[in-house]
């Protein structure tokens, strides 16, 4: 069964600190993304990669970073956190160009203490 | 860049009741999901559908692209279908390199 695996559930962080967030797919996708859930704000893009070393900021990139050193590894860092981005963090990834599905990873709800 | 609305924000139904979510976007579009989000919130995808029509046992959708709409109908509902339906869409043309964009979600509960 094809995944996107995302490496925490729940992870608690205190600010200041650097935050790592993994996001693995087995589907050979060219795209991935993030996006973070809020509650009455949906869904937002943060970043998206649609090619190895390759990244474009989304609608809201400030605070966060990206690596996608491998094709089906693409990493969310928060260099450092603050509680303003206490959040559900979800992963997703498609074939290129997005004319096909989305498969979302389980998530993962993030507090910043 | 796009808009996406989903209406109601909320429903609420008596379990074997029948419901038609709705989502409107202000541009053309070359990919349209339509997504249900657990209770522990995983999102599952339910349709790729930028035009026309599918069924996949008691839900079926319906795109109508040149009128900027999709429809989602579930049928003789269940508890299982609580949560939150999502649409979401990419932009035809540009550079949009496949971004999905959501709308805010129907809420949906049904009540045993």
């Amino acid at each position: 069964d094809v995944k996107v695996t995302q490496s925490s559930r729940y992870l608690v962080k205190r600010t200041g600190e650097k935050v790592f967030l993994e996001c693995v797919q087995d589907m050979d996708h060219e795209n991935m993304f993030w996006y973070r859930q809020d509650p009455g704000l949906g869904l937002r893009l943060i970043y998206f990669s649609y090619d190895v070393k390759m990244k474009e900021k989304g609608d809201i990139p400030e605070g966060y970073s990206v690596s996608r050193e491998k094709k089906e590894r693409f990493s969310l860092i928060l260099e450092s956190a603050s509680t303003n981005q206490t959040s559900m963090y979800l992963c997703a990834s498609s074939l290129w160009q997005g004319t096909y599905g989305y498969t979302f990873g389980s998530g993962t709800r993030l507090t910043v203490v | 860049g796009i808009q996406v609305e989903q209406s109601p924000p909320d429903l609420i139904l008596q379990e074997g009741a029948n419901s038609t979510l709705r989502c409107n976007f202000s541009d053309s579009v070359n990919n349209l999901q339509w997504f249900h989000q657990n209770p522990w919130g995983q999102l599952i995808n339910l349709f790729y559908i930028p035009s026309g029509t599918k069924q996949n046992g008691r839900l079926s959708a319906t795109t109508v692209a040149t009128e900027r709409y999709s429809l989602l109908y579930i049928s003789s509902s269940q508890t299982t279908d609580s949560g939150v339906y999502f649409c979401a869409v990419v932009n035809a043309g540009g550079t949009s390199y496949g971004k999905l964009t959501f709308g805010q979600g129907t809420i949906l509960t049904v009540h045993p």
